[in-house]
């Protein structure tokens, strides 16, 4: 099973960002969250959010009025908008798929993860 | 939130070194913690879940422990390819937080 994601690499201030993450080799339909992550030098990983194959989304409260997850699942792949981007947005984003474990929920796969700069 | 904090940022070491990483979490967790070692432009790859359960194919000189607030990641004989970076993730409330990661230098 691998996750790619895809997205444009630049989006202007005010802008919104879109991200989808396409799931080969496996069902997007299994008992999995799956979920967005990001990463920047100054402040590290954050969890964004996830969603079920059902739709049952959760999302990180500092990011959720500006957060939608949907998933399609004919097309195996799930997608991450955010609205009203700021350079702070700019950021490595990672698609994740979490699995249940003894003690908790963990990320087994990622995807390579994409550059999205924030810039005019 | 619960803060996870990771020490030290950095380390350096040789090959064939014990070296700990500590995370300490805000708020006790049991043992729903995880560690993943990164490198550079690969995806994250999950070493350690509940604290302490190695996963398949990661090799034995990594060990992790701790519950409640306090986690250590340990590679007892350090080989080349573990000179990279790694970080703690709880999993005990949202939202999931992260270590800020320490990177591991020759």
């Amino acid at each position: 099973v691998q996750l790619q994601e895809s997205g444009p690499g630049l989006v202007k201030p005010s802008g919104t960002l879109s991200l989808t993450c396409v799931v080969s080799g496996g069902s997007i339909s299994s008992s999995y969250w799956w979920t967005w992550v990001r990463q920047t030098p100054g402040k590290g990983m954050q969890w964004i959010g996830e969603i079920y194959y059902t739709g049952i989304t959760n999302y990180n409260p500092s990011l959720k009025s500006r957060v939608t997850i949907s998933v399609d699942k004919s097309k195996k792949q799930f997608s991450l908008k955010l609205n009203s981007v700021t350079a702070a947005d700019t950021a490595v984003y990672y698609c994740a798929r979490a699995s249940a474990y003894d003690a908790g929920w963990y990320f087994n796969l990622w995807g390579r993860g994409t550059l999205l700069t924030v810039s005019s | 939130d619960i803060q996870m904090t990771q020490s030290p940022s950095s380390v350096s070491a040789s090959v064939g070194d014990r070296v700990t990483i500590t995370c300490r979490a805000s708020q006790g967790i049991k043992t729903w913690l995880a560690w993943y070692q990164q490198t550079p432009g690969q995806a994250p790859k999950l070493l350690i879940s509940a604290a302490s359960t190695l996963q398949d194919g990661v090799p034995s000189r990594f060990s992790g422990s701790g519950s409640g607030t306090d986690f250590t990641l340990t590679i007892s004989s350090l080989e080349p390819e573990d000179f990279t970076t790694y970080f703690c993730q709880q999993s005990s409330s949202f939202p999931y937080t992260f270590g800020q990661g320490t990177k591991l230098e020759i």
